[in-house]
């Protein structure tokens, strides 16, 4: 049983780039949230993807944006790289929109911005 | 205000130690609560989750929620040097439409 698994592992990018980080979610689970994790700090929402749709969104700019796929994977884009976006990327999977229940964490993308 | 708050460490103990580790949050609706473990440059790993008051143990961990008291705790008996790494806190709620928040993690060194 495959679980989360991300793509690329770790990516280096200029400032002003864009980035296409990609997920797919544990078998069986159909919705997809991303977070990203600085340096010393705890996972911060990004989003939340559910039918292809975005569902629910943290503080992030609308630099960041995502789409979720017909088979359930989900890519997470940022657009116009800045040094704080220096980050990990993770990716969790869950089921259900109405979901409380347990988080399953991709490895994550590490990213960082030059 | 920090939706949820524990102590950044870091919290070192002897093997064989219990270690406890706290955490408070600020969303009285919050449902449910979970116990993170996070190895250096890993991702986190699911180890606790609880959504009732009262303790709830599983092998050398416990965690423990008081709902009342907005806190939630987590217990590792018979520490080991495999328990070295940073614990994260997370809550989830319906009232934030499901996100989960985490706080910053305690890191805990185990001294063998």
């Amino acid at each position: 049983d495959a679980g989360v698994t991300q793509s690329p592992t770790h990516l280096i990018k200029t400032r002003g780039q864009q980035v296409t980080l990609r997920c797919s979610p544990k078998s069986g689970h159909d919705t997809v949230s991303w977070y990203q994790q600085a340096l010393g700090q705890g996972p911060q929402f990004i989003f939340q993807y559910y039918e292809e749709e975005e569902r629910q969104r943290g503080n992030f700019p609308d630099r960041f944006s995502g789409h979720q796929f017909p088979n359930y994977s989900s890519e997470l884009n940022v657009n116009a790289l800045l040094l704080g976006d220096s980050a990990l990327y993770l990716c969790a999977s869950s089921v259900g929109l109405a979901n409380t229940g347990e988080l399953f964490f991709g490895e994550g993308s590490r990213l960082t911005v030059l | 205000q920090k939706e949820v708050e524990q102590n950044s460490g870091p919290l070192s103990v002897p093997e064989g130690a219990i270690a406890s580790l706290n955490c408070t949050y600020s969303d009285r609706v919050s449902q449910s609560f979970f116990w993170y473990r996070q190895y250096s440059g890993k991702s986190p790993e699911l180890i606790m989750s609880i959504y009732s008051n009262g303790d709830k143990e599983d092998g050398r961990f416990t965690a423990q929620l008081n709902k009342a008291s907005q806190y939630v705790s987590l217990l590792i008996r018979d520490s080991q040097p495999s328990d070295s790494a940073t614990y994260l806190c997370a809550v989830c709620s319906f009232s934030t439409g499901n996100q989960f928040y985490f706080g910053t993690g305690t890191s805990l060194t185990v001294i063998p």
